[in-house]
């Protein structure tokens, strides 16, 4: 596709219940990443891939946090058991090779609540 | 860690004025910074990189070292300028962002 693609755009989820957000990155991408935004704050910094291997995943915020990507296509954001702190924005973010220098072009989010 | 400090909020103006986002960052080497924008209802987009030294929709960003800042200016705002501001550092070769806060900024008729 043309952007950033992710779903679902809004998920309501129980408390306990496990959630998968999915990415589908621009075609030649190398580079993925994820991000969190909960309400009034900034852009927290999840986990990195570069094709399918993540360099850094130290954004996670608990083992309850895990990511996956195929090659250089879709990722799924997993969130086990979730907890009412896991509500926010989650963004997905791709780039040309593994440069900030290209700038990142970003997903419409998927907004979680955690009711 | 580096870390991206916007200190507003909330930056309202009227037409015509001039507008400073600031922006001050914390990192012992040299960093690359970004400014991000994201308009209502769209998605968080690129508006301009230091590196590159341009000028997008009349907003500049100069990078000074010493005061460790990366302020966004524009001499006379626009009400389509109305958005959110997101200040970025990448570190020298390592790819991923740290992004501040952010500011948002109305630009009033």
């Amino acid at each position: 596709g043309a952007g950033v693609s992710q779903s679902p755009s809004n998920k309501v989820t129980e408390k306990g219940k496990d959630v998968e957000l999915r990415c589908d990155p621009i075609s030649g991408h190398t580079a993925l990443y994820w991000y969190r935004q909960r309400l009034g704050q900034g852009l927290e910094f999840l986990i990195y891939f570069q094709g399918n291997s993540a360099p850094d995943k130290s954004g996670l915020p608990s083992d309850r946090f895990s990511a996956e990507r195929t090659g250089e296509s879709v990722s799924t954001l997993t969130i086990q058991r979730t907890q009412q702190e896991d509500s926010a924005v989650y963004l997905c973010a791709s780039s040309l090779a593994g440069g900030a220098n290209y700038g990142y072009t970003f997903g419409s989010g998927t907004r979680l609540t955690v009711v | 860690a580096q870390r991206v400090t916007q200190p507003e909020k909330l930056l309202s103006v009227f037409k015509g004025a001039p507008v400073e986002l600031k922006c001050n960052y914390s990192y012992s080497g040299s960093p690359e910074l970004f400014w991000y924008v994201q308009y209502s209802r769209q998605r968080l987009q690129l508006l301009l990189r230091h590196i590159s030294r341009e000028s997008i929709k009349g907003f500049t960003a100069d990078l000074n070292k010493g005061e460790t800042s990366f302020h966004l200016k524009k001499p006379f705002a626009q009400e389509e300028d109305s958005a959110m501001y997101y200040c970025a550092l990448s570190i020298s070769g390592y790819s991923t962002l740290t992004f501040g806060k952010g500011t948002m900024l109305l630009v009033s008729p």
